[in-house]
């Protein structure tokens, strides 16, 4: 079975300012997907980003990049000039075989 | 259409009532999952299905019935709940059922079982 591990349940960051959030996972799979989805306060859950396991290089999206380690299966988003609106509740996941593990969640504050 | 749409986004119900979740998509997806959400927690699957076939179930209890009718429609039948039942139901869909595919997820139905 897989684990998805989110080991910061809060944070904040300064309006503008760089934060990166962590996500470790755990499988003995070698081909499966990695997901970063963000969920606004009575909002619907959004996808921020995606990395396929079988790519070396880092998936990037505008200012929300990862730090994707495969052999230490670590998995980090960083989101830079952070804004207002990434106010979030933000969950890490792991899909593989057609079913989606989900880490605890990591709660962003951004603070004006 | 990128939208996954959920009707009723409220329901309340007791406990020998009988009600519907009702999700609806027309990106021609044909994965369609339930998932079940606490307040401050991660979503919680119940149940895939791909290509209208129920292809998981997650040990759900019986009380909550799933039924996809078509490939853009996605039912969860709900008898007898308990109040422990009462949660966020999130339905999402994904182009297949296969590894690739992100979730595209609805606002959610909120249920409160009195």
């Amino acid at each position: 079975a897989q684990t998805v591990t989110q080991s910061q349940p809060e944070m904040s960051v300064q309006e503008a300012e760089t934060v990166t959030l962590s996500c470790t996972y755990d499988t003995s799979e070698n081909n499966y997907y990695l997901f970063w989805y963000k969920q606004p306060p009575s909002r619907q859950m959004i996808l921020v980003i995606r990395q396929e396991a079988y790519k070396q290089q880092n998936a990037t999206e505008n200012r929300f990049s990862v730090n994707f380690q495969k052999a230490a299966k670590s998995f980090s988003l960083k989101i830079s000039d952070s804004q207002l609106g990434d106010t979030a509740m933000y969950f890490c996941a792991f899909m593989n075989a057609g079913k989606s593990t989900f880490g605890d969640g990591t709660t962003l504050t951004v603070k004006p | 259409d990128t939208e996954v749409t959920q009707t009723p986004k409220h329901l309340v119900m007791g406990m020998t009532n009988k009600k519907s979740l009702k999700c609806e998509q027309h990106m021609g997806h044909r994965a369609m999952y339930w998932y079940k959400q606490k307040a401050k927690k991660p979503p919680e699957l119940m149940f895939v299905y791909s290509y209208e076939k129920l292809s998981i179930n997650e040990s759900v209890p019986s009380r909550f019935s799933p039924e996809c009718p078509n490939s853009s429609l996605l039912n969860l039948h709900l008898h007898a709940l308990q109040p422990e039942d009462s949660a966020l139901y999130l339905c999402a869909s994904s182009l297949t059922g296969q590894n690739r595919g992100e979730l595209f997820f609805g606002e959610g139905s909120r249920l409160t079982v009195l």
